[in-house]
């Protein structure tokens, strides 16, 4: 059965660098999502992505980070000088469609961002 | 806004137990309904969806029934299993919106 995939599947670094979250989403899937999940917290919503576009985005999604569809496969994000409180868990997902009721979101199993 | 109340936890039961895991959802449209179970180490995976008023999810001995008059859409199974432990979400996705709301999740711990 076809899945998301994420790498790496924990990444640790240091405040003030830069990462890149990769994820290659379901082959035919045409929107893309990142999700976040700080320990113990609910999963936050962070951006989705269509059209080589992004589509909507929620307040946490602030300047310091990006996404990209740099080829056919792979959907990245990217956060620019990372925090302590950006340490989370973080999702890909992807889907077929969008704007009808029964679209259904396939998520990847998650980087865990841990920033020192 | 719209918005996803999910019973908080920890739930804990013993093998064989009936589990039901509460969830109210706020939402101005018509939205599909979700449950997610996320397993140890693991990601989000979809346990059983409803996609309009009266519809039932089910999936692996879950259930749960899309009902709008309560704005609910709790889980439940008759007799739980060990496997069956892990964190439980509720969520909503909106017809024009593509963000998923997703509630707090509630853990559920499984004894023999």
């Amino acid at each position: 059965e076809p899945e998301v995939t994420q790498t790496p599947s924990h990444q640790v670094t240091q405040m003030g660098q830069e990462v890149i979250l990769r994820c290659v989403p379901i082959s035919n899937h045409l929107y893309f999502y990142w999700y976040r999940q700080i320990l113990g917290q609910k999963v936050e919503f962070l951006v989705s992505f269509y059209n080589n576009e992004i589509s909507e985005k929620s307040e946490i999604f602030d300047d310091q980070f990006s996404v990209e569809r740099p080829d056919g496969s792979n959907f990245t994000l990217k956060i620019r000088s990372t925090k302590l409180e950006d340490s989370a868990m973080y999702f890909c997902a992807s889907s077929e469609t969008s704007g009808r009721p029964s679209y259904e979101q396939y998520f990847g199993p998650g980087t865990r961002l841990t920033v020192t | 806004g719209d918005s996803v109340t999910q019973m908080e936890g920890p739930v804990t039961l013993s093998e064989e137990a009936f589990l039901t895991i509460n969830c109210t959802y706020t939402a101005t449209g018509y939205p599909s309904l979700f449950w997610y179970v996320q397993y140890p180490g693991e990601g989000l995976q979809l346990l059983l969806k409803a996609t309009k008023a009266d519809d039932k999810g089910s999936n692996k001995g879950f259930e749960a029934t899309y009902r709008k008059e309560t704005t609910s859409f709790h889980l439940e199974k008759g007799s739980v299993q060990v496997s069956d432990s892990a964190v439980y979400f509720c969520a909503l996705g909106l017809y024009n919106n593509n963000d998923m709301r997703f509630g707090a999740g509630t853990r559920l711990t499984v004894k023999p």
